[in-house]
Parts: C-alpha cells; sequence; structure tokens
C-alpha cells in the first residue's frame, strides 16, 4: 500500500526557514517523480515543485523559485522541501504527491498535508 | 503566467450528469497537456480521479469521465450522487522549468 507522511510543518517568523519531509512507504521511491503542492487556508491547489525520481531535474513554480529547494534522499526513502526566506503568502498545507512515472505530470497518491503558519 | 480557468461553482441534481471544464490561456487544451483531475472533500486531502486526459484511477468510480472538450478538458459525472459533492481541481501539464498549473477548482453541489 503506497503511504506518504509530510512532516515539518509549523509557524515561523517572516524570514525563516523550515525544512519539510515526506515519508514514502509502499513502492519503489527511486522509480517516480514526487511533487509538492500547497494549499492556502481556504484557497486552492498550487503546483509548488517537483523532481525526477533520480533528483537530477527539479522544477518550481515561479512564486517560489529561487526560495525553496526540493530534493529527495532514496535511500531513505524520503522527499524534502527546504524553504527560505518565507513570506506570509507561503501559510499553507503543503501535500506531497507521487508521480505514476519518472516525469512530474500525473499525480496519484498524495500525502495528508503538513501546515505552514508564516506570521510575526 | 499560465492561467488554467474552470468554473467556480456548478449544482447538479442527484442522478444528473454535469459536466466540469479546464481551459488553458495559452490556447487549446490537448492530450499534451495530460489533463489530471481531483477531488478534495472538506478536511481532506486531493484524491485523483483522472489522469492523461481520460485515464481512471483503480478506486475511480464508473461514472466519473474524462475527455477533451471544444478546445478543453473536461470531467464529466453520470448519474452523480450527494457523495460527490466536492471541488473538483484540474491539473494541466506544460513541460518547462516550471511544468504544472492548476486549475481554480470548481465547487460542485448536489442539490
Amino acid at each position: 500500500e503506497v503511504q506518504l507522511l509530510e512532516s515539518g510543518g509549523g509557524s515561523v517568523q517572516p524570514g525563516g526557514s523550515l525544512r519539510l519531509s515526506c515519508a514514502a512507504s509502499g513502492f519503489i521511491f527511486s522509480s517516480f517523480a514526487m511533487s509538492w503542492v500547497r494549499q492556502a487556508p481556504g484557497k486552492g491547489l498550487e503546483w509548488v515543485s517537483g523532481l525526477s525520481g533520480s533528483g537530477d531535474n527539479t522544477y518550481y513554480a515561479d512564486s517560489v523559485k529561487g526560495r525553496f529547494t526540493i530534493s529527495r534522499d532514496n535511500s531513505k526513502k524520503t522527499l524534502y522541501l527546504e524553504m527560505n526566506s518565507l513570506r506570509a503568502e507561503d501559510t499553507a498545507t503543503y501535500y506531497c504527491a507521487k508521480a505514476l512515472s519518472n516525469s512530474p505530470k500525473n499525480l496519484n497518491y498524495w500525502g495528508p498535508g503538513t501546515l505552514v503558519t508564516v506570521s510575526s | 503566467q499560465t492561467v488554467v480557468t474552470q468554473e467556480p461553482s456548478l449544482t447538479v441534481s442527484p442522478g444528473g450528469t454535469v459536466t466540469l471544464t479546464c481551459a488553458s490561456s495559452t490556447g487549446a487544451v490537448t492530450s499534451g497537456n495530460y489533463p489530471n483531475w481531483f477531488q478534495q472533500k472538506p478536511g481532506q486531502a486531493p484524491r485523483a480521479l483522472i489522469y492523461s486526459t481520460s485515464n481512471k484511477h483503480s478506486w475511480t468510480p464508473a461514472r466519473f469521465s474524462g475527455s477533451l472538450l471544444g478546445g478543453k478538458a473536461a470531467l464529466t459525472l453520470s448519474d452523480v450522487q450527494p457523495e460527490d459533492e466536492a471541488d473538483y481541481y484540474c491539473l494541466l501539464y506544460y513541460g518547462g522549468a516550471q511544468p504544472e498549473v492548476f486549475g481554480g477548482g470548481t465547487k460542485l453541489t448536489v442539490l
């Protein structure tokens, strides 16, 4: 059974940093692209970042480019999102999602999400 | 900045049929955009329904179907059930450095 579980969310001041993790199980982690998607309170979904199974190819939304870094440790079956220079508008529930292949398109499984609050 | 547009809200009667659409600011949506559809109920994570325009996941009910319609991606719900009341999001793939864009979502009310 595929399972994804995010962690690392919490409250942080503007300009601060946070690292999210997503622990995966139930599939060959290194064979599939992964993505981060966020949802601000009461708002829609926003694709944030993705990377290939090997981690060689990374992709970012313009809203986070230069501030967020996606990475993965295939030996630990864990996906990460390093978030720096956080802003109030980064406040959201962050979901990790598994792709159907080594490309970030076609997402199938999602984690329950972790809440990030950026506030002074 | 690519914008993906969905109907903000739709209402359907139980047992009825409704079609949700997903349009791209770059032009017609094609199979190359690999349209995905997701359902999200309050307090829950999104659940994938459709990938690559019309393919269903193993858990997707048969009453959900995906297609391309008039230059847009479309999600059709037939024989709508009360439990289908939810927010629905489409996701389009554009390739490049920022390959994925979600639509704004459609709030479906079953009334």
